[in-house]
Parts: C-alpha cells; sequence; structure tokens
C-alpha cells in the first residue's frame, strides 16, 4: 500500500538550532517527492521535488535529501519566519499523489 | 511563475444553499487540477482530480453529487458545493500541475478557500 509517514509530528527550535524532519514513504514506482511548506489559513507553498535516491537540493536555510525509503529535510540555522508546518507527498507510477500528515515547526527567538 | 488563485478566500452560507468556489492557473496551463479539503490540524485529503474537458475523477466517500467539478477551460476549474451543510464546513484547496518543461510534476496550489456553513 503507498503511504507517506512524516516524523515527528510537531518539532520545537530554538532560533539557530539545526534539525531535521522526515518523511518516510512506500509507493509504487515513485515519480517524484515533493516537499511544501505551509502558514495557517494558506495552501501550500512548493519547495523541492526530489526524483531519485541521493539527490539533494537546497534553498536558504532548507536542505532536502532523498534515500530509496526516505526523505529529509534539513533546517540550518532555523529563524521564528520558518515556523510553519511542512508537507511531503509522493507521486507514484499510477500518477497518485499522497500526502504526508506534515509536521509543525515552531521555532522560538 | 506558476501562480494559483482561489476565489472567494472566505465564504458563509446558510444551509441548504450552494456555493461555487474558482481556482485559476494565472501564468501557466493546467491539464490537470486537483481539489482539496483540509480539516484543522489534519493534512490535505484528495476530493477529486479534474481533468480539461472530460469529467472529474472523485476519490472513494466523496459525493460526485454534492461536489460538483467543472475544468472548461485549461486555466480554470471549479468546485460547487451543493446544498451545503455545517458538516461541509472546511478548508477547501485547489491544485494545479504545470504540464510545461520542467514543472511538470509538481502541483502548485491556491490560497484556500475557508467555507462556514451556518
Amino acid at each position: 500500500e503507498d503511504q507517506v509517514t512524516q516524523s515527528p509530528e510537531a518539532l520545537r527550535l530554538q532560533e539557530g538550532e539545526s534539525s531535521s524532519l522526515n518523511c518516510s514513504y512506500t509507493v509504487s514506482g515513485l515519480r517524484g517527492l515533493f516537499w511544501y511548506r505551509q502558514d495557517p489559513g494558506k495552501g501550500p507553498e512548493f519547495l523541492f521535488t526530489l526524483y531519485s535516491a541521493g539527490e539533494e537540493k537546497e534553498k536558504e536555510r532548507l536542505k532536502a535529501t532523498l534515500t530509496k525509503k526516505e526523505s529529509f529535510l534539513h533546517i540550518t540555522a532555523p529563524k521564528p519566519e520558518d515556523s510553519a508546518t511542512y508537507l511531503c507527498a509522493v507521486r507514484s507510477d499510477f500518477n497518485k499523489f499522497y500526502f504526508g500528515s506534515g509536521t509543525k515547526l515552531n521555532v522560538k527567538p | 511563475g506558476a501562480v494559483v488563485s482561489q476565489h472567494p478566500s472566505r465564504v458563509i452560507c446558510k444551509s441548504g444553499t450552494s456555493v461555487k468556489i474558482e481556482c485559476r492557473s494565472l501564468d501557466f496551463q493546467a491539464t490537470t487540477m486537483f481539489w482539496y479539503r483540509q480539516f484543522p490540524k489534519q493534512s490535505l485529503m484528495l476530493m477529486a482530480t479534474s481533468n480539461e474537458g472530460s469529467k472529474a475523477t472523485y476519490e472513494q466517500g466523496v459525493e460526485k453529487d454534492k461536489f460538483l467539478i467543472n475544468h472548461a477551460s485549461l486555466t480554470l476549474s471549479t468546485l460547487t458545493v451543493t446544498s451545503a451543510h455545517p458538516e461541509d464546513s472546511s478548508f477547501y484547496i485547489c491544485s494545479a500541475r504545470d504540464m510545461s518543461g520542467s514543472g511538470y510534476n509538481e502541483q502548485f496550489f491556491g490560497p484556500g478557500t475557508r467555507l462556514t456553513v451556518l
């Protein structure tokens, strides 16, 4: 069964305290793994797409990596404005998208 | 690029009325649009996939007669919640896939519509 599991559900960090969010997946034929950021009351904002194991992408303080079973979103020296819910999704061979339940990140000044 | 708009952003209606939500891709063509529903503190629940010029594909458990979807052009899809009831109150979000170039895979999301049924 295709599914996406994100952990932890919630994460509290002090400003500057680096950490990683996890997205584990099982899917029949990975056609892409996607990371989104969602602020309260808003639609998800696209961050990254990863296609194959070993691939990495970076954007400011965020870096996404991919293995055959999971993806990590590394946050380096986070700032309070990085506080949001981070969603992971995968696209399968059957053109279906599966979303994880998200990790709610709270960065305290 | 890859901007998706939704209208309205908020709507309050009486029970029994119908509400139409529009989803537009502003700077790209989207042959496929998706409609999601999101409950508080929960992730996105896919309701249906909308393909331009054809009938929408609904996920299991989603009533197609209650949630009418029309994808009349490459930049516009509409979701009509018919005979709305309080349990339909939710945050509705659409997304669109950019079928051109390297953006083939990604979904770009609209800002969402908060529906409150009294």
